[in-house]
């Protein structure tokens, strides 16, 4: 069975630190790995996703997430916080071939000034 | 840029109203989904539609139906509406998973009361 963890619920960073939000997953085959962000009253926005290839895979905001097969982690990484990246934060994976795709429990980030 | 339409932001209805949340997306996407979110449970998949007229149960489909008459239109409806579905709910829409797997387009959720 597929299953996303997102094992903290709150993260807190100074703005300009790197920041790390954590993700491991469980998944038959190999994994399509995504990570969106959500504004309050807002939906989820897409930020990235690893499909194949390169480990380190780029997206919006200057955010990027780095895939470990060994580890089965897909973490999201920034080189320098902001406060306006303050908000809450979700993995998602989906196997081959799958429909669905499951979703992590969020992890909410804050950045102070 | 694909949008995605929820047709209320907030909604407040009575214990066993019958219940309807509409979805629309503009960028003719084969799958449709309705999720609920929870604090602390993150998103929950009801039902999802991959094409007019065929739709798949979720992980969470008990007191949900749903409909898909249109290709642009997927219909949430709580058949007799209970305080344990008061939640935010989130529809989506997505090309199908072979092509490219491309990610879930979000609407901004409709917060449902129920009293």
């Amino acid at each position: 069975a597929q299953s996303v963890a997102q094992p903290e619920d709150q993260v807190n960073v100074a703005e300009g630190n790197p920041l790390t939000v954590k993700c491991t997953y469980s998944v038959s085959g190999n994994p399509y790995l995504f990570w969106y962000v959500q504004y309050p009253n807002r939906g989820l926005q897409f930020l990235l996703k690893y499909i194949t290839g390169d480990n380190l895979v780029k997206g919006s905001y200057g955010f990027e997430a780095e895939f470990n097969k060994s580890q089965t982690s897909f973490h999201l990484k920034k080189p320098s916080a902001l406060v306006s990246d303050s908000a809450l934060y979700f993995c998602a994976v989906r196997g081959t071939g799958g429909f669905k795709t499951i979703f992590g429990a969020g992890t909410r980030l804050f950045v102070k000034a | 840029d694909v949008k995605v339409t929820q047709s209320s932001r907030y909604l407040v209805k009575r214990t066993g109203e019958k219940v309807f949340l509409e979805c629309v997306q503009d960028m003719d996407h084969e799958n449709m989904f309705w999720y609920r979110q929870d604090p602390g449970l993150g998103l929950r998949l009801i039902y999802f539609s991959y094409d007019v007229k065929m739709k798949e149960k979720g992980d969470i489909p008990e007191g949900y139906s749903v409909s898909r008459e249109k290709k642009e239109r997927f219909s949430l409806i709580l058949e007799s509406a209970s305080t344990n579905q008061t939640s935010m709910y989130l529809c989506a829409s997505s090309l199908p998973a072979g092509e490219g797997n491309q990610p879930q387009h979000f609407g901004d959720g409709t917060r449902l009361s129920i009293l």
